[in-house]
């Protein structure tokens, strides 16, 4: 397996865009994470779906964002309109149920916001 | 989850054997541990898990005594390509509940 794709690997975009970040998890696996990270603070889980459904979206800072998952193969976090705070890396991660705490992380999408 | 609290910082040199302790003093019967490593510009990886006494796999060893309250990662004869970032985290992994809290880890520097 391929692992956790994510693209783009990196995306610069100017204040005001629609940023797109996809993510294709594991064959198999029924969970799918959304990280960010940055300096400041950290590893931050923004949203994690189940079998295609979201479960907890408790950590999406704001209406800005929004995370779809229309089929077990493909997840998208889309930021509209960015802004320069949005700048960071954002990590998609899956795992299987019976997998536990195994999640395998994507090597993640470094985005710009100017 | 349980809170968990492990040193911001360690160094080492090579071919040293490295300890990286997390105290969990909440956690809950049914947790387990886990522990993920970082390398710069990567995603975490999952290292280790375990619930009581000794885990060891090909690439460290986890330590939790009884009271299971803190737990003790190994890393023996560590090399450069071990510096990274380690994250302790407590949790139940399995069932409905299941997403990962990460803090803030520890960074280790090993030095030639």
């Amino acid at each position: 397996d391929a692992g956790v794709i994510q693209s783009p690997r990196h995306e610069v975009t100017e204040m005001g865009q629609e940023v797109t970040l996809r993510c294709k998890p594991i064959s198999g696996h029924d969970y799918l994470f959304w990280y960010r990270q940055t300096m400041m603070r950290g590893l931050e889980l923004l949203i994690y779906f189940n079998n295609n459904v979201p479960i907890d979206d408790s950590g999406m800072p704001e209406d800005r964002f929004s995370a779809k998952m229309p089929n077990a193969s493909f997840s998208t976090l889309k930021i509209q309109p960015s802004e320069p705070r949005d700048s960071a890396v954002y990590f998609c991660a899956s795992t299987s149920t019976g997998d536990g705490y195994g999640y395998t992380f994507g090597s993640g999408t470094r985005l710009t916001v100017v | 989850l349980a809170k968990t609290t492990q040193p911001i910082s360690m160094d080492s040199y090579e071919g040293q054997e490295v300890n990286i302790t997390c105290s969990h003093n909440n956690i809950a019967t049914n947790d387990y541990i886990t522990w993920y490593q970082q390398f710069p510009s990567q995603g975490p990886r999952f290292i280790i898990q375990g619930y009581k006494t000794k885990v060891t796999n090909e690439v460290a060893s986890l330590f939790i005594p009884a009271d299971r309250k803190s737990s003790t990662l190994s890393l023996p004869r560590v090399s450069l390509s071990d510096t990274a970032v380690y994250y302790c985290l407590v949790g139940v992994p399995w069932g409905g509940y299941n997403k990962l809290i990460f803090g803030a880890g520890t960074r280790l520097a090993v030095h030639p």
